[in-house]
């Protein structure tokens, strides 16, 4: 069975540090998506990855994807305020072409 | 549309009494999910459908949710005999090829009283 763990789960920075977070799935898997949510909002689509070593940034945020470790890295360099969000990572099943496994979400909060 | 909608974006009902919430996704978008979104916690899939196949059913958490698409357009998620438990934000998204992701709409806020 897929699972899918974020860290941290919560996250309070000072505006122009650099920080990671952190996505881990538990088996195989082709493809991962990150998603930004603001409060109140619905979700956003930040980052589709779909194959090892794949990196894509947009902005201060840069994701990456190591299929062989199981692990997505969101990256935010230099934050700035606007970034304050939850960020979710959602990891395609192998077993349903459709079913992406969700994980908690990291709530990132960034102090002017 | 431009986005996917969502109808209402907010609801109140009275314990007992069915609801009914709305989902019209991108045209041509033939994949089209429901997920509910607990306060402070992460996603739940509850159903999905591909244009005219069976609809996949899992998610659902009882015999009182049922959901119906016609063909590619408008889906319907319906509950019945609402429970104070089912408070909630339900979430719809489509999508044209699943690998490209979904796009979500901006959510039913369901409070059950």
């Amino acid at each position: 069975e897929l699972k899918v763990e974020q860290n941290p789960l919560f996250l309070s920075m000072q505006e122009g540090k650099n920080y990671t977070i952190y996505c881990n799935y538990s088996t195989t898997s082709d493809r991962l998506y990150w998603y930004r949510q603001d409060p109140g909002k619905s979700l956003e689509s930040l980052f589709v990855l779909l194959s090892n070593g794949a990196v894509k940034q947009e902005g201060r945020l840069m994701a990456s994807l190591d299929t062989k470790a199981r692990l997505s890295t969101l990256h935010i360099t230099a934050a700035v305020h606007d970034l304050s969000a939850t960020y979710f990572c959602a990891v395609g099943s192998l077993t349903s072409n459709y079913q992406l496994i969700w994980g908690a979400g990291t709530k990132l909060i960034i102090k002017p | 549309g431009a986005g996917v909608s969502q109808s209402p974006s907010n609801k109140v009902t009275e314990k007992g009494k069915d609801v009914e919430l709305r989902c019209d996704p991108i045209s041509g978008h033939t994949a089209l999910y429901w997920y509910r979104q607990r306060l402070g916690q992460g996603l739940e899939f509850l159903i999905y459908f591909q244009g005219n196949s069976a609809p996949d059913k899992s998610g659902l958490p009882s015999d009182r949710f049922s959901a119906e698409r016609t063909g590619e357009s408008v889906s319907t998620l319906t509950i019945q005999r609402t429970q104070q438990e089912d408070s909630a934000v339900y979430l719809c998204a489509s999508s044209l090829d699943h690998r490209d992701g979904y796009t979500f709409g901006s959510g039913t806020r369901l409070t059950v009283v």
